[in-house]
C-alpha cells in the first residue's frame, strides 16, 4: 500500500524558515516523480513543486521560485520541501504527491498524504 | 503558465443526475488533461488523466472527453458519495503544473 506521511509543519513567524519531509513508502520510491502541492485554507489547489526521480528535473511555481528548494533522498524514501522567507500567503496545507506516470516527466498524481499545515503569522 | 478555467465554480444537483463539468485551458494542451475529486477533510482523488482514462478503481459513471483547449468531466447519475469539489489538472507545459479553480457539486 503506497504511503505518503508528511512532517515539519507548524506556525512561523514570516520571513522565517520551515522544512517540510514525506516519508514514502508502499512502492520503488526512485521509480517515480514526486510534487508538492499545498492548498490554502478554504482555496483551491497550487502545484508548488516537482522533482524528477534522480533530481535532474526540477520546476517550481512562480510563487514560491527562488525560496523554495525542493530535494529528495532516494536511499531515505524520502521527499524534502526547503521554504524560506516565508510569507502569509504561503500559508496552506502542504501535500507530498507521488507521479502516476514515471520517472523523469511530471504529469499526474495519482497518490497524495495527508497534508502537513504551515501557518505564517506573527 | 497555462490557465485553466472551470466552470461553473459551483451547482447543485440531486441524486441520480447527470452531470458535466466544464475545463478550458488558455492554449492547445492536448490530451494532458486530469481530473480529480475532493471531499471535505481528505486529500484529492485521481479520477481521469490522459483526458478519458479511467484511474484504475474509479467507477465508471465518471467519465472524462475532449482534447486541445476544451474538456469535460461527466458523471452519468449522481451517487450521494460523489458531492465534492473537482478539479482539472494539465501537465501538457510545465512548470508550473496548473490546476483550475475546482467546481463543487452540492446537494440540491
Amino acid at each position: 500500500e503506497v504511503q505518503l506521511v508528511e512532517s515539519g509543519g507548524g506556525l512561523v513567524q514570516p520571513g522565517r524558515s520551515l522544512r517540510l519531509s514525506c516519508a514514502a513508502s508502499g512502492f520503488t520510491f526512485d521509480d517515480y516523480a514526486m510534487h508538492w502541492v499545498r492548498q490554502a485554507p478554504g482555496k483551491g489547489l497550487e502545484w508548488v513543486s516537482g522533482i524528477s526521480w534522480n533530481s535532474g528535473s526540477i520546476g517550481y511555481a512562480d510563487s514560491v521560485k527562488g525560496r523554495f528548494t525542493i530535494s529528495r533522498d532516494n536511499a531515505k524514501n524520502s521527499l524534502y520541501l526547503q521554504m524560506n522567507s516565508l510569507r502569509a500567503e504561503d500559508t496552506a496545507l502542504y501535500y507530498c504527491a507521488k507521479d502516476l506516470e514515471g520517472a523523469t516527466t511530471l504529469s499526474q498524481i495519482d497518490y497524495w498524504g495527508q497534508g502537513t499545515l504551515v501557518t505564517v503569522s506573527s | 503558465a497555462i490557465r485553466m478555467t472551470q466552470s461553473p465554480s459551483s451547482f447543485s444537483a440531486s441524486t441520480g443526475d447527470r452531470v458535466t463539468i466544464t475545463c478550458r485551458a488558455s492554449q492547445g494542451i492536448s490530451s494532458y488533461l486530469a481530473w480529480y475529486q475532493q471531499k471535505p477533510g481528505k486529500a484529492p482523488k485521481l479520477l481521469i488523466y490522459a483526458a478519458s482514462t479511467l484511474q484504475s478503481g474509479v467507477p465508471s459513471r465518471f467519465s472524462g472527453s475532449g482534447s486541445g483547449t476544451d474538456f469535460t468531466l461527466t458523471i452519468s447519475c449522481l451517487q450521494s458519495e460523489d458531492f465534492a469539489t473537482y478539479y482539472c489538472q494539465q501537465y501538457y507545459s510545465y512548470p508550473p503544473l496548473t490546476f483550475g479553480g475546482g467546481t463543487k457539486v452540492e446537494i440540491k
